[in-house]
């Protein structure tokens, strides 16, 4: 079935430690978005691709960056995580439109 | 600006019980999408329904139903005869046109909803 995969489920990282969050999607979408949603929260847009354009977030702080080497793969990094940091990340894709398919989510902790 | 408001934080009834989850709405697009999802506690964000703009017609799916209504700005979700696993965190959302060409989706704060046996 085509869908949209986040690995790993749950991540654990230590403060400050260098983290990386993968996302890829078999429904060959030109458009693939990171979300932070934290406890109880909605979910909050971090930035997002649209083809090979990357297209930041005014208020996404820089410690958040993103990498799309393909169509079909899309990371995250966080270069210095917080405590602050901790929450699920979500990917979601789309093919131009305004409907948005969502990955499962990873849940990052930092310690 | 785009907002979404969802008033009800939570909403507690009793299997069986019908429910409706309140969306208002507010945008400067003629044109915008609608959305429901549901994120039960495993985090994924499950997508329920789509209405655009133009369209006002209201929708049935099995014990789902929505109502919108452009003169009020509202998209109200209805569940009839609620299970317990329809206990989830539902948002409503509201898309933005970006300038890359594409759309965001401006989300509610989420209603949480526990349906108890």
């Amino acid at each position: 079935d085509a869908m949209v995969i986040q690995n790993p489920r749950y991540q654990v990282t230590q403060f400050g430690k260098p983290v990386t969050l993968s996302c890829s999607q078999t429904l060959n979408h030109n458009v693939m978005y990171w979300y932070q949603q934290k406890s109880s929260q909605a979910p909050k847009l971090l930035f997002h691709y649209y083809d090979k354009d990357f297209n930041n977030e005014a208020d996404t702080p820089d410690n958040f960056q993103s990498r799309r080497p393909n169509t079909s793969f899309c990371f995250l990094d966080i270069r210095s995580p917080g405590l602050g940091d901790a929450a699920m990340y979500l990917c979601a894709t789309s093919l131009t439109g305004a409907e948005q398919y969502f990955g499962p989510g990873t849940r990052l902790t930092v310690t | 600006a785009q907002k979404v408001t969802q008033a009800q934080t939570e909403i507690s009834v009793v299997e069986k019980e019908d429910v409706t989850l309140d969306c208002v709405y507010e945008t400067r697009d003629t044109t915008y999408y609608l959305f429901w999802y549901k994120q039960p506690p495993s985090g994924e964000l499950v997508f329920l329904i789509r209405r655009n703009s133009f369209d006002e017609q209201n929708e049935i799916s099995g014990r789902y139903s929505w109502n919108f209504q452009k003169s009020t700005s509202s998209f109200n979700f209805t569940i009839t005869a609620s299970q317990v696993v329809d206990s989830a965190v539902y948002f409503c959302a509201l898309s933005e046109g970006l300038t890359s060409g594409t759309y965001k989706y401006i989300f509610g704060t989420g209603t949480r909803l526990k349906v108890l046996a």
